[in-house]
């Protein structure tokens, strides 16, 4: 298994160019998130999504639009790059387990590096 | 909002025991308090999580006092490779509550030395 896997690894915009963040899993899950990281700080969720066909906001959604057509892929899209986007983007999946008491793991890709001039 | 505060850094020495405290006075009922682990150009990856009391796992122990307003992530007789940021996350688990959002800490810088 790849696990999660994203797509590309790193990029360069101009102000104003859009672009599109792939993101995969192979795992079968059903929750997909979309996180940025700043330098010195923690994550913070962009959007996520509950299943196929489903998105919803989190805690910094402007600027960023996504879509989850098919289950293993969740888009991340930049409609007109400003150089505030400039941050490391992860993409996770995970499962709600029952099993053995109620809990969740979120698998992370290995994080696209954008920088926006 | 449940927001959580962590020391920015700590740093041990290998074979000691590391406590690392999540400070998260605003919890919610529906939370879940969950560590990560991120290397450097890496993604975080999943320690341990638990709701109350105590959770052992083959890597960590989680303590959560009954008021669940902090918890401390115990890492047993640490080596080099755990100098890593460890982060707290709380939140729901359950993605239908209609306030659902994830705060993650700041996190904690540790530096393990020889």
């Amino acid at each position: 298994n790849a696990g999660v896997t994203q797509t590309p690894k790193f990029r360069v915009l101009k102000t104003g160019q859009s672009m599109t963040l792939l993101c995969a899993q192979d795992m079968n899950h059903e929750y997909m998130y979309w996180y940025r990281q700043d330098p010195g700080m923690g994550l913070r969720l962009i959007h996520y999504s509950v299943g196929e066909g489903t998105t919803a906001k989190g805690e910094v959604p402007d600027g960023y639009n996504v879509s989850r057509l098919k289950k293993q892929n969740f888009l991340l899209g930049l409609e007109s790059a400003a150089p505030s986007q400039t941050s490391v983007y992860f993409c996770a999946s995970s499962y709600l387990r029952l099993a053995g008491g109620p809990g969740e793991t979120q698998y992370f890709g290995p994080g696209t590096r954008l920088l926006v001039l | 909002l449940a927001k959580t505060t962590q020391p920015i850094s700590m740093d041990s020495y290998e074979g000691q025991e590391v406590n690392i405290t999540c400070s998260h006075n605003n919890i919610a009922t529906n939370d879940y308090i969950t560590w990560y682990q991120q290397f450097p150009s890496q993604g975080p990856r999943f320690i341990i999580q638990g709701y109350k009391t105590k959770v052992t796992n083959e890597v960590a122990s989680l303590f959560i006092p009954a008021d669940r307003k902090s918890s401390t992530l115990s890492l047993p007789r640490v080596s080099l490779s755990d100098t890593a940021v460890y982060y707290c996350l709380v939140g729901p688990i359950w993605k239908m509550d209609s306030n659902y959002q994830l705060i993650w800490g700041a996190g904690t810088k540790l530096i393990i030395k020889p």
